[in-house]
């Protein structure tokens, strides 16, 4: 089945720094999700956004819609040592029984 | 807290056996979904359900197979478990309407099949 592009497959920090990563696809999506899961429990929902060009925050983390609708990009700024975890992307196409495509994501972490 | 419960959470079978993973939820939302988790894949849908009685195939429905009788419940069964089902399975409920997809997420249950 389709993908979502997620690269690299790990990202090594330094606690303060601000972190970028992005997420793209061969297909155009109508909405763009991005989840953090914590060890051992599910993936938790931190920024949806629905309209290309869309710029959404959610505390330190910023979201972006991409302008050709194929890509997505989430950055941490000030990043802490909850921070931690697998931050994945999903993408939406349109129509009400219409399935998400995630991508494989990116585990981050922070060194104090 | 999107009020999803799944039980067991953590469960060790043989290989052969049938076993039922439960997903309750306490919101009444429409669709429910079932995934597994396996390292390098990722999260891959099996099956979802759009209401009651009301059932489709996911990516990755061989060897599964889900009930949904009442709102609150979706049942995902491995009819006879193999190895390869070993994986974190997760449910998750769509709690938007209209063309809006926001999913949210269970607790899962680690599935051990040896």
């Amino acid at each position: 089945g389709q993908q979502l592009n997620q690269s690299p497959q790990s990202m090594f920090i330094q606690e303060g720094e601000d972190v970028s990563m992005n997420c793209t696809s061969s297909s155009i999506f109508n909405t763009w999700l991005w989840y953090k899961q914590d060890p051992g429990e599910g993936p938790v929902l931190l920024i949806a956004l629905y309209k290309a060009g869309e710029l959404t925050s959610n505390g330190r983390l910023t979201a972006q819609f991409g302008i050709t609708r194929k890509d997505s990009f989430l950055n941490i700024s000030a990043s802490i040592p909850s921070d931690v975890g697998i931050y994945f992307c999903a993408g939406h196409h349109t129509g009400a029984n219409s399935k998400l495509t995630f991508g494989k994501g990116i585990t981050l972490s922070v060194r104090p | 807290d999107a009020g999803i419960t799944q039980s067991p959470r953590h469960k060790v079978t043989e290989t052969g056996t049938p076993v039922t993973l439960r997903c309750h939820q306490t919101e009444n939302h429409r669709y429910m979904y079932w995934y597994r988790q396996d390292p390098g894949h990722g999260l891959r849908l099996i099956h979802y359900s759009y209401g009651v009685k009301d059932t489709d195939k996911g990516e990755v429905s061989d060897g599964y197979s889900v009930s949904r009788s009442k709102t609150e419940d979706f049942l995902l069964t491995l009819e006879s478990a193999t190895s390869s089902q070993t994986s974190v399975y997760f449910c998750a409920i769509r709690k938007a309407s209209g063309e809006y997809n926001e999913q949210f997420f269970g607790p899962g249950t680690r599935l051990t099949v040896l």
